[in-house]
């Protein structure tokens, strides 16, 4: 098992790009999420998803727009990156319900100028 | 408004001393919390949990106290080991209805001295 998988592992967007960061887990997860963590500030929920086409809002959502077609696969797509973008971004996948472990995966460090 | 909070950006102890990380919460619909490890440049990897039916859980080094009236949790390593330095975050969970989510606090960084 590859378990919770990122890419890219870098990126540097200049400002008004777009771009999509992809996730990928092979545990047949139902619940799979987007976080953003920040100096100080902690992991903070973007969007999270409980199955294929079912997805709802975290805590910082706005700029960011996902989809899950695929129990496997949930992007994370920046439409207009702003430099404020500018974060490491965690995936994760996990079983809905219960105490809800999560597997993350390595990250990606997004760097918007 | 932050509704997992870790007031404690940092803490230092000897090895083989007791580590004690704090967490408090604000929402008393949380049903499950958790603590979660981070190694520079990895991904979280969960750690222990409770649920809020319990006041102790407990698996080898690592136990987790929950007090309920006091919306407050606690992480307690023992004995401290080096390879335990890293960021820890305490998360919540709500069951709503069929969906849930899970919300982190801002993380303390644990160092442990050899």
């Amino acid at each position: 098992n590859a378990g919770v998988t990122q890419t890219p592992k870098f990126q540097v967007l200049k400002t008004g790009q777009s771009m999509t960061l992809q996730c990928a887990q092979d545990m047949n997860h139902e619940y799979m999420s987007w976080y953003r963590q920040d100096p100080g500030m902690g992991l903070r929920l973007i969007h999270y998803s409980v199955g294929a086409g079912i997805t709802d809002q975290g805590e910082v959502p706005n700029g960011y727009n996902v989809s899950r077609s695929t129990t496997e696969d949930f992007p994370l797509r920046l439409l207009s990156a702003a430099p404020s973008q500018t974060s490491v971004y965690f995936c994760a996948s996990g079983t809905s319900g219960g105490p809800n472990e999560q597997f993350f995966g390595p990250g990606t460090r997004l760097t918007v100028l | 408004d932050q509704q997992v909070k870790q007031n404690s950006p940092s803490l230092s102890v000897q090895e083989g001393r007791i580590s004690i990380l704090n967490c408090d919460y604000t929402n008393s619909m949380f049903d499950y919390f958790l603590w979660y490890k981070k190694y520079p440049a990895e991904g979280p990897t969960f750690l222990i949990s409770i649920s809020s039916i319990k006041d102790k859980n407990e698996d080898g080094r690592f136990t987790v106290f929950l007090n309920k009236s006091a919306k407050h949790l606690s992480l307690h390593i023992v004995p401290s080991q080096p390879g335990d330095s890293a960021v820890y975050f305490c998360a919540a969970k709500r069951r709503r209805t069929s969906y849930d989510k899970v919300i982190f606090g801002p993380g303390t960084s644990l160092s442990v001295i050899p």
